[in-house]
């Protein structure tokens, strides 16, 4: 059954450092999400991405963030400067075109800013 | 702006209770509707999920009905077991095909 990988599972990083989350959609989606959740707290919206460009970002995506689809198959987070408060689950998404679509997520990559 | 509301957690119940997890939600149009579980240490896995009004999502003996009378899409089992203990996370997809979640209920099983 097709699936959407994220790596790395979990990554530890130093405040102030570059991070890059790595997520592979599934091959015929054409709508890719961020989601983020702080420990034990609600899942929430970052960003979605279709045609290349962003579709809808939230509050939260600020410049600190950009997402990229660099190949066919990759679409990355990248937060430039972590903070202590991006110590969060991100879960990528994607979904067909259509509605109502179901979104179907990834493991999630734990990030740990220190 | 369109939002869930769950009921809070944590819920504990014994093996083979009935459960209810209250959900409403505001929201502009007809969104569809979804309940998500989380088990410890995975992703979000979606349960079940509806459409449109009176359509009822069931899967592995859980069950919702989307009331749009009432705004609600409760999250219902008749018998519980040990291994339904999770965070269930109830949310609607807007017009514009964005997920939004409530936050979430933890649901803990006693054999």
């Amino acid at each position: 059954e097709p699936e959407v990988t994220q790596t790395p599972s979990h990554q530890v990083t130093q405040m102030g450092q570059e991070v890059i989350l790595r997520c592979v959609p599934i091959s015929n989606h054409l709508y890719f999400y961020w989601y983020r959740q702080i420990l034990g707290q609600k899942v929430e919206f970052l960003v979605s991405f279709y045609n290349n460009e962003i579709s809808e970002k939230s509050e939260i995506f600020d410049d600190q963030f950009s997402v990229e689809r660099p190949d066919g198959s990759n679409f990355t987070l990248k937060i430039r400067s972590t903070k202590l408060e991006d110590s969060a689950m991100y879960f990528c998404a994607s979904r067909t075109s259509g509605s109502p679509g179901e979104l179907f997520f990834g493991e999630g990559s734990r990030l740990t800013v220190l | 702006g369109d939002s869930v509301t769950q009921m809070e957690g944590p819920v504990t119940l014994s093996e083979e209770a009935f459960l209810t997890i209250n959900c409403t939600y505001t929201a502009t149009g007809y969104p569809s509707l979804f309940w998500y579980v989380q088990y410890p240490g995975e992703g979000l896995q979606l349960l079940l999920k509806a459409t449109k009004a009176d359509d009822k999502g069931s899967n592995k003996g859980f069950e919702a009905t989307y009331r749009k009378e009432t705004t609600s899409f409760h999250l219902e089992k008749g018998s519980v077991q040990v291994s339904d203990s999770a965070v269930y996370f109830c949310a609607l997809m807007n017009q514009g095909g964005k997920l939004i979640f409530g936050q979430g209920t933890e649901l803990s099983v006693k054999p």
